[in-house]
C-alpha cells in the first residue's frame, strides 16, 4: 500500500503569514498520461472534509487563491499565502494512485497562534 | 445543487448490525464511483469501501473485508452500506463521497458501537 506522511502535524500560524504543509508519498504519484495524481482536502471545525486541490495543483471550485498546490513524483506541499480565521482546520492529502486502499495522509492541524 | 445526504447511523450493540444509506442528487449518480469513508473521534480520515458505477466491482479496507458490503441502487441514485458484526472500532463518522479523487463529501452520519 502507499503511504502518505505529511509534515508538520500541527501548524501555528500568524494571520496574514503563509502556511505550508508537506506531503511525501511512498510510490511516485505519477499515471502514465504524465499527471501527478494527489489531491488536498480541508477539514474545518465540525465540518465535512471538501477538497480543496486535484492532480497537485488544480483548485476546486470555490477555492481561494490563496491555497496553492505543487509538486510531483513523491514530493508534494500545500501553501497558503496569507492564512485567515476561516483556513483553521485540519488537511490531508490523499494518493490518487495505487487504490485499493485510497490513503490518507494523517493531517496537519493549522490554528492561529 | 450536486448533495450526498447520509442516514442510519445510530448506537448498537457490539455485534450487531447496520445499514447506512447516502441519498444523491444534482448529478448522474450512476456514471460515478461512490466511496465510503469513516473518521474515528479526534482521529483522521480512513476509506473504507468503493464500488463501480454499474455495481461490479467492489473494493474494501481490509478490517472491512468480511464484514461490510457496499452497494447501489441507480434507479433510486442510492448508496448503501450494510455493516456487520460491528465493534468498537467500527465507532466513526461515516462519510459518503462521490468519486475516487473524492470531489463531493456529505456531512455524515454517527455509528456508535458500544454496550
Amino acid at each position: 500500500d502507499v503511504v502518505m506522511t505529511q509534515s508538520p502535524l500541527s501548524l501555528p500560524v500568524t494571520l496574514g503569514q503563509p502556511a505550508s504543509i508537506s506531503c511525501r508519498s511512498s510510490r511516485s504519484l505519477v499515471y502514465s498520461d504524465g499527471n501527478s495524481y494527489l489531491n488536498w482536502f480541508q477539514q474545518r471545525p465540525g465540518q465535512s472534509p471538501r477538497r480543496l486541490i486535484y492532480k497537485v495543483s488544480n483548485r476546486d471550485s470555490g477555492v481561494p487563491d490563496r491555497f496553492s498546490g505543487s509538486g510531483s513524483g513523491t514530493d508534494f506541499t500545500l501553501k497558503i499565502s496569507r492564512v485567515e480565521v476561516e483556513d483553521v482546520g485540519v488537511y490531508y492529502c490523499m494518493a490518487g494512485l495505487y487504490w485499493p486502499p485510497q490513503t490518507f495522509g494523517q493531517g496537519t492541524k493549522v490554528e492561529i497562534k | 445543487e450536486v448533495q450526498l445526504v447520509e442516514s442510519g447511523g445510530d448506537l448498537v450493540q457490539p455485534g450487531g448490525s447496520l445499514r447506512l444509506s447516502c441519498a444523491a442528487s444534482g448529478f448522474t449518480f450512476s456514471v460515478y464511483w461512490m466511496d465510503w469513508v469513516r473518521q474515528a473521534p479526534g482521529k483522521g480520515l480512513e476509506w473504507v469501501a468503493s464500488i463501480k458505477p454499474d455495481g461490479s466491482e467492489e473494493y474494501y479496507v481490509d478490517s472491512a473485508k468480511g464484514r461490510f458490503t457496499i452497494y447501489r441502487d441507480n434507479a433510486k441514485n442510492s448508496l448503501f452500506l450494510q455493516m456487520n458484526s460491528l465493534t468498537a472500532d467500527d465507532t466513526a463518522i461515516y462519510y459518503c463521497v462521490r468519486s475516487l479523487n473524492m470531489d463531493v463529501w456529505g456531512k455524515g452520519t454517527t455509528v456508535t458501537v458500544s454496550s
